[in-house]
């Protein structure tokens, strides 16, 4: 099946610093990802939308300044995460659907696990 | 507003113990109701995928039905190894850059 890595997979990082989270798909082109944020015991809230060559669209309530996406290629998409506060802390997960198609669904990455002190 | 539910949010079953997960939806354009499998610190792995009412997929001891308003992932004879977080989520417009709504999801302990 087809694959989707993140890099990293978990960062401490102390409040004011920037972080950037990558996300790859690694064995089939994706004109579109998904950033995801997961807090302990919830379920995924989508953040943004992210489109090859094009601006990201974000859901409402997602400070767009603050989360920066970047979708620089069709295997590479690009979150950071600016001026870090404690309440960013939290798992952030990438998705891409296959160009293909086939079968039709969105493949996940493994997550990052974000704690801003 | 689009929404998905979860019931229950956990379930607790005794190896060989069947059950049945909920998911109630309201997503109106609904193209596509999606199964996950999440791992506790681990991105979801997809299970299946269901477009219309009545359709049925199976993938070993997971079941998944749909109807026009629920759907059902049901588990025979569960092992310990099924234990995790069951999501669910609608997908809001077509094909790969359909945005996913997910539930809640229920977390699945399976006793040996």
């Amino acid at each position: 099946g087809a694959v989707v890595s993140q890099h990293p997979s978990w960062v401490i990082c102390k409040s004011g610093t920037s972080v950037k989270i990558e996300c790859r798909s690694l064995d089939f082109q994706a004109t579109t990802m998904f950033w995801y944020r997961q807090f302990p015991k919830q379920s995924l809230m989508l953040m943004a939308t992210s489109n090859e060559g094009s601006k990201a669209t974000y859901e409402q309530g997602v400070e767009k300044d603050k989360f920066l996406i970047n979708h620089a290629s069709l295997t590479l998409s690009t979150l950071t995460v600016t001026s870090a506060h404690p309440e960013d802390s939290s798992f952030y997960i990438c998705s891409a659907g296959s160009r293909t198609g086939s079968p039709d669904t969105q493949y996940f990455g493994p997550g990052t696990r974000l704690t801003v002190l | 507003e689009d929404q998905v539910t979860q019931s229950p949010e956990a379930l607790r079953l005794q190896e060989g113990e069947s059950s049945s997960l909920n998911c109630s939806y309201t997503v109106s354009g609904l193209r596509g109701l999606f199964w996950y499998r999440q791992d506790p610190g681990k991105g979801p792995e997809f299970l299946f995928t269901l477009y219309s009412a009545g359709e049925e997929k199976e993938k070993e001891r997971l079941k998944a039905t749909l109807t026009k308003k629920e759907s059902f992932l049901h588990i025979t004879a569960p092992k310990p190894e099924d234990s995790a977080t069951y999501l669910c989520a609608g997908r809001v417009g077509s094909g790969n850059t359909g945005k996913l709504i997910f539930g809640q999801g229920t977390t699945l302990q399976v006793k040996p």
